[in-house]
């Protein structure tokens, strides 16, 4: 069964601050893994997104790595800002019979900056 | 462009009621999908359309709910009858295509239903 795991569950951490955020999945066959951002009240929004020969991608302060053989990627945040204070969600996707994909989700990691 | 954009923002009811949850894509998309939040399961894809045409329903619960797209700019999300476990933020989204690789999906602000 496609699996994702995110950890941790939630992260408070003072501004300025770095701070990184686990994916762990079993998702096969494996076609790419994407992060999200949701702001409170709000649908997604697509971060990054790295397939199986990708190891690193960032997007301003967000750095995403993906380590295929060990199926775990991590979202990297550098120095935080109150506006990075969301939900971070990691989903993978498998490629499916005919040509489509599933999407795999993990449940987030709440991300808290305080002042 | 405005965006995704889904009625009512927030829907409650009464268990047992019909709800109808309401999506217009972003214009010259062909793909649309409808998804599923709560706390416990985190984000659901329920149904996805291209064209018009449901590709894959394999995420929708049970037959209570149901979903149609009688045109390219317009879908609905059925749940007749409705049960308080269907409580949760539903969210449409459009892309171009499902490769996440070279589709961006773009989601709407979702729909907060509460059902009591």
């Amino acid at each position: 069964k496609n699996q994702v795991e995110q950890s941790p569950q939630s992260l408070i951490i003072l501004e300025g601050k770095n701070c990184t955020l686990q994916c762990n999945y079993t998702v096969s066959p494996f076609s790419n893994l994407r992060w999200y951002k949701q702001d409170t009240g709000r649908g997604p929004v697509s971060l990054t997104i790295m397939t199986f020969s990708e190891n690193t991608k960032s997007n301003g302060r967000y750095t995403a790595t993906l380590d295929a053989d060990t199926k775990q990627s991590s979202l990297h945040i550098t120095a935080s800002q109150l506006s990075d204070s969301a939900s971070y969600i990691c989903v993978v996707s498998a490629r499916g019979n005919f040509g489509n994909e599933k999407l795999t989700f993990g449940t987030g990691t709440r991300l808290t900056i305080i002042p | 462009d405005a965006g995704v954009i889904q009625s009512p923002r927030h829907e409650v009811t009464e268990m047992g009621q019909e709800v109808t949850l309401r999506c217009k894509p972003i214009s010259g998309h062909d793909y649309l999908f409808w998804y599923r939040q709560t706390m416990m399961r985190g984000l659901e894809l329920l149904i996805y359309f291209n064209n018009n045409v449901p590709i894959d329903d394999s995420g929708m619960p049970e037959d209570r709910f149901s979903a149609k797209m009688p045109n390219a700019s317009f879908s609905t999300l059925k749940i007749q009858p409705s049960e308080p476990r269907d409580s949760a933020v539903y969210f449409c989204a459009s892309s171009n295509g499902t490769s996440v690789i070279s589709y961006e999906q773009y989601f709407g602000p979702g729909t907060r239903l509460t059902v009591t």
